[in-house]
């Protein structure tokens, strides 16, 4: 079964660089979310978009954002870059069904260095 | 507010032995959603199982079971004869019917060694 893909799967910035990760969701599926887990860490929930709208907020910095496109594709964009940004970012698609809460499907995953 | 809490830090078990792994969580919603994942050496997480708040029926698939209490919002997960691949940092998470974010444990990591 096709699974979420995100690229890169790496990579590595300078500091006060840009970054730019995308996310490609399980085809059907209208909602995609993002996570950041730092080393050691759990993974903290960014932002959730669900047909193309912002639906959810959590504790993303004001130097990202992130959009979802007509594709139901997403990208989060990350600048200004710091040390304290290297993590693993991850992806994750559903599909919004009423009022039930439909199961997370989570992409592999982009490291990012910050150096 | 919504908290979800791994007490065991690590757990060392050897091949064939029977795991669990504890999670409690804390809601003040009537209706919510609970979740395992495991995240292998490689990274990625993987979904094992979900539970929702108005199901209490306790499952096993394969050589996975939890055990669902309200009464003690307590959401355990076993592993039954363990295997060096069941290896990972395990995962346990609550959603709320009113907003789409995870709030997940801090991990339990799990060696299973031949």
């Amino acid at each position: 079964a096709a699974g979420v893909i995100q690229s890169p799967r790496h990579l590595i910035k300078e500091k006060r660089e840009t970054a730019t990760l995308k996310c490609y969701p399980i085809p059907r599926h209208d909602t995609v979310y993002w996570y950041q887990q730092g080393p050691g860490q759990d993974p903290q929930f960014l932002i959730s978009f669900y047909e193309k709208m912002q639906s959810d907020k959590g504790s993303i910095p004001d130097r990202f954002s992130a959009q979802q496109f007509s594709d139901y594709h997403s990208e989060l964009n990350m600048s200004s870059l710091e040390l304290g940004d290297s993590a693993l970012y991850f992806c994750a698609s559903s599909l919004v069904g009423g009022s039930r809460r439909e199961t997370q499907y989570f992409g592999p995953g982009t490291r990012l260095l910050v150096l | 507010a919504q908290k979800v809490t791994q007490a065991q830090t690590e757990i060392s078990v050897v091949e064939k032995e029977d795991v669990t792994l504890d999670c409690v969580y804390e809601t003040r919603d009537t209706t919510y959603y609970l979740f395992w994942y495991k995240q292998p050496p490689s990274g990625e997480l993987v979904f094992l199982i979900r539970r929702n708040s108005f199901d209490e029926q306790n499952e096993i698939s394969g050589r996975y079971s939890w055990n669902f209490q309200k009464s003690t919002s307590s959401f355990n997960f076993t592993i039954t004869a363990s295997q060096v691949v069941d290896s990972a940092v395990y995962f346990c998470a609550l959603s709320e019917a009113n907003t789409d974010k995870l709030i997940f444990g801090t991990g339990t990591r799990l060696q299973v060694f031949p």
